[in-house]
């Protein structure tokens, strides 16, 4: 069975930095392209950043272009979201996702329970 | 970017009859490949979201055939032949086809 436990959220002030994991078990970890999607509190859905399976491709959306980076070890089977000049519209709860697929198009087959992050002061 | 709308935003619906829920993207999701990059996703109360269709029209695994999508380019359909209660949550669309995948802005399900 597919299971994905995110963990590092947390409250931070703006202009922190905060680094979320996700660990992944029950399939091969680096045959398949993992993501970060986050949701605002009572809002919709928002994809975040995508990451292939070997690293090699990476996107992010424009949101978090230059603040945030997605890395995977495939030692550990663990995803991470690196996570720069926090602002409060970075509050929300953050989903790791596991793709159909090592690379595009991205189908977010399964997801972990989520991360809770807040920025304020 | 491509944006995606959906409609309505609020479908109240009795147990047993069908629903309904379109989306639309501002620009054709057809890929070379001739699949349409469009995918549905189900966020039930207090849970994360599941997929329920890819590429417009195959229903993911585990997911019931009342559960049904169609169209192509920019105008795409999921339909529920009968609704049961667990139905009930949040339906998003999402553009698969390129980067920034965007979401539709949610089409809330619940019972009458």
């Amino acid at each position: 069975e597919v299971q994905l436990l995110e963990s590092g959220g947390g409250l931070v002030q703006p202009g922190g930095s905060l680094r979320l994991s996700c660990a992944a078990s029950g399939f091969t970890f680096d045959t398949y392209a993992m993501a970060w999607v986050r949701q605002a509190p009572g809002e919709g859905l928002e994809w975040v950043a995508f990451i292939s399976k070997h690293g090699s491709d990476r996107y992010y959306a424009d949101s978090v272009k230059g603040r945030v980076a997605i890395s995977r070890d495939s030692s550990k089977s663990t995803l991470y979201l690196q996570m720069n000049s926090l602002r409060a519209e970075d509050t929300a709860l953050y989903y790791c996702a596991k793709s159909s697929s090592g690379n595009l198009p991205p189908r977010f087959v399964s997801w972990g329970p989520g991360t809770l992050v807040i920025v304020s002061s | 970017d491509i944006v995606m709308t959906q409609s309505p935003v609020s479908l109240p619906v009795n147990p047993g009859e069908p629903a309904s829920i379109s989306c639309r993207s501002s620009q054709s999701l057809l890929h070379t490949t001739g699949f349409n990059y469009l995918d549905w996703y189900l966020q039930k109360p207090g849970q994360s979201p599941q997929l329920l269709i890819y590429v417009g029209s195959y229903r993911a695994s585990g997911v019931p055939d009342r559960f049904s999508g169609s169209g192509s380019g920019t105008d795409f359909t999921l339909k529920i032949s009968r609704v049961e209660a667990e139905d009930v949550g949040v339906y998003y669309c999402m553009q698969a086809l390129q980067t920034p995948f965007t979401f539709g802005p949610g089409t809330k399900v619940d019972i009458k």
